[in-house]
């Protein structure tokens, strides 16, 4: 199975700060990469596909890069409805996989 | 726009069985498959399960594998997962997703079903 891991697993942050998030395969999976926003109590929301295709509807401030084993999320200007938790997922292969996730927090 | 609710989530005895739905309704477009994904209290997501758009093949995570069998059934536009054999640690809320694209991307949820195993 491939594996993904996240970090960091949390983060503390302000409002407007800069923040990036990466995410590592444990064996490459081309662009086969997509992050998940999650906001408690509440199902996992679709950000970006294939490492760097913003879904419709997510702000600008909101990117993803990244090829083979290595992937970043950055959020350019971090906004108060952004404090979540950030999953990656592998959709290379079966069993897909996720990264642990990264927990954003309001410093 | 799609929509997916799930369903049959419970509270149910170690090695008891318990079948979710999920019914999609909306402008479905293409599909590409439809997910099960699963969140452990307070744990991050667990991939559990893919079915085709025309049920012809499937596909398991390990911890599941042999206990678990999903289906769908496109005539009620409905998918199904048939969980026998069940854990403790198969507590979890359960999501079902539908993959859009050609990339499988979870591209829709709903909303979650409870499920606890518990004595």
């Amino acid at each position: 199975d491939i594996q993904m891991t996240q970090a960091p697993s949390s983060l503390s942050a302000s409002v407007g700060d800069r923040v990036t998030i990466t995410c590592r395969a444990s064996q490459t999976i081309a662009y086969y990469l997509n992050w998940y926003q999650q906001k408690p109590g509440r199902a996992p929301n679709l950000l970006i596909s294939a490492a760097s295709r913003l879904q419709s509807g997510v702000p600008s401030r909101f990117s993803g890069s990244g090829s083979g084993t290595f992937f970043t999320l950055t959020i350019s200007s971090l906004q108060p409805e952004d404090f979540a938790t950030y999953y990656c997922q592998q959709s290379y292969t079966t069993p897909l996989t996720f990264g642990g996730g990264t927990k954003v927090q309001i410093k | 726009q799609v929509h997916l609710v799930e369903s049959g989530g419970g509270v149910v005895q170690p090695g008891r069985s318990l079948r979710l739905s999920c019914v999609v309704s909306g402008f479905t477009g293409t599909s590409y498959g439809m997910h099960w994904v699963r969140q452990a209290p307070g744990k991050g997501l667990e991939w559990v399960a893919i079915i085709a758009y025309d049920g012809s093949n499937e596909y398991y995570a390990d911890s599941v594998k042999g206990r678990f069998t999903i289906s769908r059934d496109n005539s009620k536009n409905t998918l199904y997962l048939q969980m026998n054999s069940l854990r403790r640690e198969d507590t979890a809320v359960y999501y079902c997703a539908e993959t859009t694209g050609s990339g499988n991307s979870l591209d829709v949820w709903g909303q979650g079903t409870t499920v606890t195993v518990s004595s």
